[in-house]
């Protein structure tokens, strides 16, 4: 299985810039194409599609929101951050089977 | 609009079976893959297996195989699972969501919370 790995959490001040990281186990792409994908869930609800295929935005989702990376090493970066983006991020690979998840990172408020 | 509705929370006995519901609306259920995640209690994501909406076809999580079954009534365009002889590592939020493509997940079902307790 492709192991994801993020760290559990960041604290961040509002109006700042926050990068959280994913690193994968094997290499996501496939012809130029990253099969990961980021997400945000608050508590009580379900996870929230944020950016799709490592960099392109979700339908309604801010621009504040961008998302980077190739191979094995990718970032969701939120900048500026607003107080609705506290909440949990995991990244997601669909290169192979299982899809797996990163273990989350806790966005926190310093 | 897409809308994924799952049932309502259960409560199950030890040993016992549930059959999880995920009806869908606003697109073409045939067309698309439907996953099941289960997420316990403050912890990650897991994938369960998806199926397809238009043959029934499936690919299920090792971890998984055994557990659950994923089954589809396209007339309904309902996708169901089968989680089986429950104990209390099956205690969690299960969610359905559809794939697109690329098979990321684009909408989610609200979840629904099963418990195993005696």
């Amino acid at each position: 299985d492709i192991v994801l790995t993020q760290s559990p959490a960041l604290a961040v001040s509002l109006k700042q810039r926050a990068t959280i990281s994913c690193k994968t186990s094997q290499n996501v792409d496939i012809f130029g194409i990253s099969y990961m994908h980021w997400y945000q869930q608050k508590p009580g609800q379900q996870p929230k599609l944020l950016i799709y295929e490592g960099s392109n935005l979700a339908s309604g989702i801010p621009a504040r929101f961008s998302g980077s990376g190739s191979g094995t090493d990718f970032t969701l970066t939120i900048d500026p951050v607003e107080a609705d983006d506290i909440a949990t991020y995991y990244c997601q690979q669909s290169k192979d089977y299982p899809r797996t998840f990163g273990g989350g990172t806790k966005l926190e408020l310093k | 609009e897409v809308q994924l509705q799952q049932s309502g929370a259960e409560l199950v006995k030890p040993g016992a079976s549930v059959k999880l519901s995920c009806k869908t609306s606003g697109y073409t259920f045939s067309n698309y893959y439907m996953s099941w995640l289960k997420q316990m209690p403050g912890q990650n994501i897991e994938w369960i297996g998806d199926i397809y909406g238009g043959n029934g076809g499936t690919a299920y999580n090792q971890k998984f195989k055994g557990k659950a079954t994923l089954t589809v009534d396209k007339s309904s365009s309902t996708a169901y699972m089968d989680l089986s002889s429950l104990t209390s590592e099956d205690s969690a939020v299960y969610f359905c969501s559809r794939e697109d493509n690329n098979y990321y997940f684009d909408y989610w079902g609200q979840g629904v919370m099963v418990t195993v307790s005696s």
